[in-house]
This record gives C-alpha cells, structure tokens and sequence, in this order.
C-alpha cells in the first residue's frame, strides 16, 4: 500500500455503544499518531505510539479511550460507551524518523457519528 | 512539552496576493518544522518542512522560514491562486527520542478572487 489506511471511512453508531477504529500505516513508520477533529476545529492530540510502545497518551480524553499497536504496524482506538461529544473525525499518522526529518503521512480519517 | 502557537486563526487576501502565516515553539529541542494543508473534507497533507539547521526554504510558490533564537518559523505563499484556500497546520518536533508530533492551531486562509 501506498499510504496510511483507515477504516471504516464512516461509522454511526448508537450513544452507548462500543466503537474499533482501525489504522494501517506506511510499512516501515515506526511512529504512529492519533488525532481527533471536530468540525471546523484543529487537530487534537490522542496518542502517540512508537514502535508498539506509548510514550504519551495524554490526550486521551476519558478512560473510555484506549489504543493498542501490535507488531509495530496496525493500531486500533476503542471508545467503549460512546458519547454525543465523541462525534468527529479520527485521523491517524505515521512517520519514519530519521537524522533529519520525521514526515507525517496521515490518513483519510474515519468519521465517527454517535447519535 | 512543546507547545505551538499559530496566528492569524483566518486570513483573507485578494487573488495574487502574499500570504503569511506565523508559528511560535516553545521547545529549544525542537528540530524539525513540517507544515500542512487541509483542504474542505479531505485530509491534512505535508507541503513543505524544514529543519532547524536551515533558516529557508523554498518550494515554487511557498516558503519557510526559521529563526532559531527566536523559535518562531513562518509559511509563505506568494502569487495566490484560488486553489490556495485551505487551512494551513504548522507542527513542530525534536527528531531525537520519542517525541510526538505537536500542531499549531490552523490557519484558515481564504482567496478572493
């Protein structure tokens, strides 16, 4: 694959249930992101992954986010008892750092709806 | 940890015009400056970067500068063309360690034809 990949592209999902948001990343980018848009809004920080380790998770909003990374590829963000304000679109990057230069790729998003 | 500051939050030119957007850091570890372009519905895409042993570069139309002392970088665009209007995201990182990625706020820059 050419570029990072998400899916699903959408979800609408009922307020109180559970979501998995998937990323695939460029082979190779050890480094992967989590971000969360509202509309209209700036890019909001969630979790950074390096390798399939998490040195910062301080953007996670509540304890009903959490993220994994296995493998030092594929990644998924779980909202368990989604919320209205849960509604948004959910981008993931990857990167490969190196000497010089560490260049985000992101991916198409996946655009959560709770109702 | 790094904190980025970006301004104007909207900038309006006239078609043709220069435009210039501003990003502060905090950081002094921070050595790499990438800048992005979201376009109305579609996702945010790398234009152009620099690193901190360069004080500009320059891309067709487009530019960065870097003042290291005063740890602030800023976008240029010259000659804009409707295709321009977008919202602009400046990031700031320190490429050693495990660093995350940390965003400016966006600009939302608007041609007029």
């Amino acid at each position: 694959g050419a570029g990072v990949s998400q899916s699903p592209s959408n979800k609408v999902t009922e307020k109180g249930k559970d979501v998995e948001l998937r990323c695939d990343p460029i082979s190779g980018h050890t480094a992967l992101y989590w971000y969360r848009q509202r509309l209209g809004q700036g890019l909001e920080f969630l979790i950074y992954f390096q390798g399939n380790s998490a040195p910062d998770k301080s953007g996670l909003p509540s304890d009903r986010f959490s993220a994994e990374r296995t493998g030092e590829s594929v990644s998924t963000l779980t909202i368990q008892r989604t919320q209205q304000e849960d509604s948004a679109v959910y981008l993931c990057a990857s990167s490969l750092v190196t000497s010089g230069s560490s260049r985000g790729f992101f991916g198409p998003g996946t655009r959560l709806t709770v109702l | 940890g790094e904190n980025v500051e970006q301004h104007p939050s909207t900038l309006s030119v006239q078609e043709g015009d220069s435009a210039v957007i501003k990003c502060t850091y905090s950081d002094s570890a921070s050595n790499y400056f990438p800048w992005y372009k979201q376009e109305l519905g579609k996702r945010p895409q790398l234009i152009i970067d620099i690193r901190s042993n360069v004080g500009e570069k320059k891309d067709q139309r487009i530019a960065v500068t870097l003042n290291k002392t005063a740890k602030h970088f800023s976008l240029h665009i010259t000659e804009t063309q409707p295709e321009d209007s977008a919202v602009y995201f400046c990031a700031a990182i320190p490429i050693q360690g495990a660093q995350k990625l940390v965003f400016g706020q966006g600009t939302r820059l608007t041609i007029n034809p």
